[in-house]
Parts: C-alpha cells; sequence; structure tokens
C-alpha cells in the first residue's frame, strides 16, 4: 500500500527556537497533504491542507506565522513550528491522499512528537 | 460543518468477545465515513470506509461497520477480539464533493484482556 513518512520522529526543542517537520509520501504524488496537531488523549484537529505550488489553507484559529507550510515538491510538504513555546509539544501527523486531491484514500505519517522545552 | 460523537472513551473486552465501537454524526449535508485504527505512537490505519452503496461495510481485521443514516450512526463491531487488537480508534467523516478534509471524533481506547 501507499506509505507516507515523517521526519523526525521525535524531536525536543528549547523555547524560542524553530523546528522542521518533513512529510513524504514516498512511492506515489501528493498534490495535496494535510497537518494535523493530536494533543495527549485527544482527537487529530485539522491545522491546514498544503497545496504543492501554491499557498497552505489554514484553518480557523491556527496562526499561519507560526506554523509554516511549504509544499516544496509533489512529494513534500514540510511543517515549521516558529519560535516554539511548551504548549507547541504535540504530536504532530501528516496525511495524503491517494489518487489525488479529490481522493478519499488518504494515508497517514507516523507522526512526529514535538517536545519544547 | 460536521461533527463526530465517540461517546465512549475506553472499552475493556475480554479476548474472544464481541465488541462495538459507537460512532456518531451530525451534518447538514451527505458525508462520507471512516473508521481509523492507531497503535501507541504510531500514524492512522485506515479500518474501513463507506462511501456509497451497501450500508454493511467490511474492513480490515474482521472488522465491520453499518452505517444507519436515520440515526446518524457508524457503529464499528468485531465477533471476536485478539488481543492486538487493543489499540485507539478513530471515527471520521469527510462532506461528499466537499475535498477529502476529515472530522475526527475523539476516540476510543479499545483494551482486550485476557
Amino acid at each position: 500500500g501507499a506509505v507516507v513518512s515523517q521526519h523526525p520522529s521525535w524531536v525536543i526543542c528549547k523555547s524560542g527556537t524553530s523546528v522542521k517537520i518533513e512529510c513524504r509520501s514516498l512511492d506515489f504524488q501528493a498534490t495535496t497533504m494535510f497537518w494535523y496537531r493530536q494533543f495527549p488523549k485527544q482527537s487529530l484537529m485539522l491545522m491546514a491542507t498544503s497545496n504543492e505550488g501554491s499557498k497552505a489553507t489554514y484553518e480557523q484559529g491556527v496562526e499561519k506565522d507560526k506554523f509554516l507550510i511549504n509544499h516544496a515538491s509533489l512529494t513534500l510538504s514540510t511543517l515549521t513550528v516558529t519560535s516554539a513555546h511548551p504548549e507547541d509539544s504535540s504530536f504532530y501527523i501528516c496525511s495524503a491522499p491517494l489518487g489525488g486531491s479529490g481522493s478519499y484514500e488518504q494515508y497517514f505519517g507516523p507522526g512526529t512528537r514535538l517536545t519544547v522545552t | 460543518a460536521q461533527s463526530v460523537t465517540q461517546l465512549d472513551s475506553q472499552v475493556p473486552v475480554f479476548e474472544e468477545a464481541p465488541v462495538e465501537l459507537r460512532c456518531n454524526y451530525s451534518s447538514s449535508v451527505s458525508v462520507y465515513l471512516f473508521w481509523y485504527v492507531q497503535y501507541p505512537n504510531q500514524g492512522l490505519q485506515l479500518l474501513l470506509k463507506y462511501l456509497s452503496g451497501s450500508t454493511l461495510v467490511k474492513g480490515i481485521n474482521g472488522f465491520e461497520a453499518e452505517f444507519n443514516k436515520s440515526q446518524t450512526s457508524f457503529h464499528l463491531r468485531k465477533p471476536s477480539v485478539h488481543i492486538s487488537d487493543t489499540a485507539e480508534y478513530f471515527c471520521a467523516v469527510s462532506e461528499t464533493g466537499g475535498g477529502n478534509k476529515l472530522t475526527f471524533g475523539t476516540g476510543t481506547q479499545l483494551k482486550v484482556e485476557l
């Protein structure tokens, strides 16, 4: 089946620094990718839709300047948490639909656990 | 906008017993429905989906779910669980014709015991 990878799987950073998380579709092209945030024991909350060749679409309440998204190619989207603070500590998961933006067959990455100290 | 409710945050069950994980949704438009499973420190894996057709949907690992439009439900069932089914299960919906953004429920932790 389709595979989506994320790197790193976990990262610890100091408050005030920036962290970049990569999401790659390994065996298919993805013009659209999604970024989610998951707090402990809670559900996934959609943060933004990453679009190859255009700006990301952010969900209401998500700070665009804090969570920078770049869809650099058809297989890579990056999420940069800028000036991270302890409240940004969370599990970040990306997903990509197989078969284009209209496909409902989504594949999820394994997630990246961010801890900000 | 749509929402998903998973009333049971935790469901303990003995191995080889049947299990049902409940999911109810709310939406002003037609939706597609999904169940995902998440093992510890891993991403989500699709168990099954309802897009159209038969309301009884069979998925992987012996799971099935039934779409009930009148009750706006999509409960997940398995007739006999195994220890390896211990995981977090998420119900999700997506608007038909509205792209493929998913709205997730809060999840149900299934714990299978010997």
